[in-house]
């Protein structure tokens, strides 16, 4: 199946601090999702970028879809530690809904 | 709105048993997902149905898994027997978009957790 890689795997920030994690996957995608899970908890949607270059925004958090439209990001501005928890990306490559996640990125804050 | 149901929620067998998870999507949504989730990796997809038909098992390990969704509605997923590698959250997902309508966001249940000893 889809292989989509995610860095880092681990990430502490301080509360306050940025945090970035990305996504790459060896494949050119159709669109990009990403999910949030909290600890215990299933995933929840955040995001579908389509376009290539696609830069969205919600509050502090800000998601890019890449050129190549083969790598994505997602920034979270100041985290608080209602942040923490494990982003997945999600790879859509025909379009179709067939979603392949990534390997996640787990994000504790320090208080 | 009613979310995805799913059961049971946690379940604990022997090695060589068969077990049975059972997923409600939400009302009206076309395609379902069962992705297999062990702990610290991302979902797995096993298995994506658009109404009752298959669109992707690729990855479902078919000499032990199976899965269906008779009438496009509810569905299950049947491990048998299982193996201790078999541990883990099976998710169930629903979408209102799929093969044709194109992509968009998944709703997750629950999950049904499963331990094999």
């Amino acid at each position: 199946g889809q292989q989509v890689m995610q860095i880092p795997q681990y990430q502490h920030v301080q509360e306050g601090e940025d945090f970035t994690t990305y996504c790459n996957s060896s494949t050119t995608l159709s669109n990009i999702q990403w999910y949030k899970q909290r600890p215990g908890g299933h995933p929840v949607f955040l995001i579908q970028l389509v376009k290539s270059g696609e830069v969205k925004k919600q509050k502090r958090l800000t998601f890019q879809f890449g050129e190549a439209k083969k790598n994505s990001s997602l920034h979270i501005t100041a985290t608080q530690t209602t942040d923490v928890g494990t982003y997945f990306c999600a790879a859509d490559q025909t379009g179709a809904n067939n979603l392949f996640f990534g390997t996640g990125t787990r994000l504790t804050v320090i208080p | 709105e009613a979310g995805v149901a799913q059961s049971p929620r946690y379940k604990i067998i022997e090695k060589r048993q068969s077990v049975a998870f059972w997923c409600n999507p939400i009302s009206g949504h076309a395609t379902l997902y069962w992705y297999q989730q062990i702990l610290g990796q991302g979902p797995k997809l096993l298995i994506q149905f658009q109404n009752n038909g298959v669109v992707d098992d690729s990855q479902l390990p078919k000499d032990r898994f199976s899965a269906e969704r008779l009438k496009g509605v509810d569905s299950t997923l049947k491990i048998q027997p299982a193996k201790l590698e078999d541990s883990a959250v099976y998710l169930c997902a629903s979408s209102p978009r799929g093969w044709l309508a194109g992509s968009g966001e998944l709703f997750f249940g629950e999950g049904s957790r499963l331990t094999v000893l």
